[in-house]
């Protein structure tokens, strides 16, 4: 079946240090993914996305990289900050019309001061 | 610009009421999706709606659930009878017309539903 799920439930950084937070999938026909950042009490908020055809693509701070050959994924956010704490999300999805997003359980980003 | 707006934030509901849940897209955003969230727990897709039209509802609950996309006005989650376990985040999310490339979903703030 479907399933997108994250290796650590839980992550803590020093402010100021790079996170890396990551995802593994299992559909393979998967075509577009999107890392969502979600704060207490609030929605998921879209941080970046990235389609099949490519396997890296930066944004503002943050960078995912995509490896289709062993169904990974990955969010690295540089020079962390107090602000970044939040549980991270990624989601998957499929081929085709869907338009039936698969999330993950979610990483919780902890930043230390 | 106005966001996804959902309301309201906190339901309220005793076993066997009925939870009516309300959803405005981004402007100009035809398509609406309704996601349900546990606590701890990643958001599971429920329906995917296009204006008057339900696209995939594989996600949702066969009996007591339902949700509309009306021409005019918000899209509405409804849930009949509501038990215990229909307690959780109801979260909407939009994204615009066109599917040749796929867009990302826009997210509301969620509606936080108690059943007493």
């Amino acid at each position: 079946g479907e399933s997108v799920g994250l290796h650590l439930p839980t992550l803590s950084v020093q402010e100021g240090d790079n996170s890396i937070i990551n995802c593994a999938y299992s559909n393979s026909a998967s075509d577009y993914f999107i890392w969502y950042k979600q704060e207490s009490g609030k929605g998921p908020q879209f941080i970046i996305d990235i389609r099949s055809n490519m396997d890296k693509r930066q944004g503002q701070r943050v960078t995912v990289l995509l490896n289709k050959t062993v169904k990974h994924l990955s969010l690295q956010i540089a020079a962390t900050q107090p602000g970044d704490s939040a549980v991270y999300f990624c989601a998957e999805n499929g081929s085709g019309n869907t338009g039936k997003l698969i999330f993950g359980q979610g990483t919780t980003l902890q930043v230390k001061p | 610009n106005a966001g996804v707006m959902q309301n309201p934030r906190h339901l309220v509901r005793r076993r066997g009421q009925e939870a009516r849940l309300r959803c405005s897209p981004v402007k100009g955003h035809s398509h609406v999706y309704w996601y349900r969230q546990l606590p701890e727990e990643g958001l599971k897709f429920m329906v995917y709606l296009q204006k008057e039209n339900i696209i995939d509802e594989s996600g949702m609950p066969k009996e007591r659930f339902s949700a509309e996309f009306p021409k005019e006005g918000p899209s509405i989650l409804r849930i009949q009878q509501v038990v215990r376990g229909d307690s959780a985040a109801y979260f909407c999310a939009s994204s615009p017309p066109g599917t040749q490339v796929k867009q990302p979903q826009h997210f509301g703030d969620g509606t936080r539903l108690s059943i007493l």
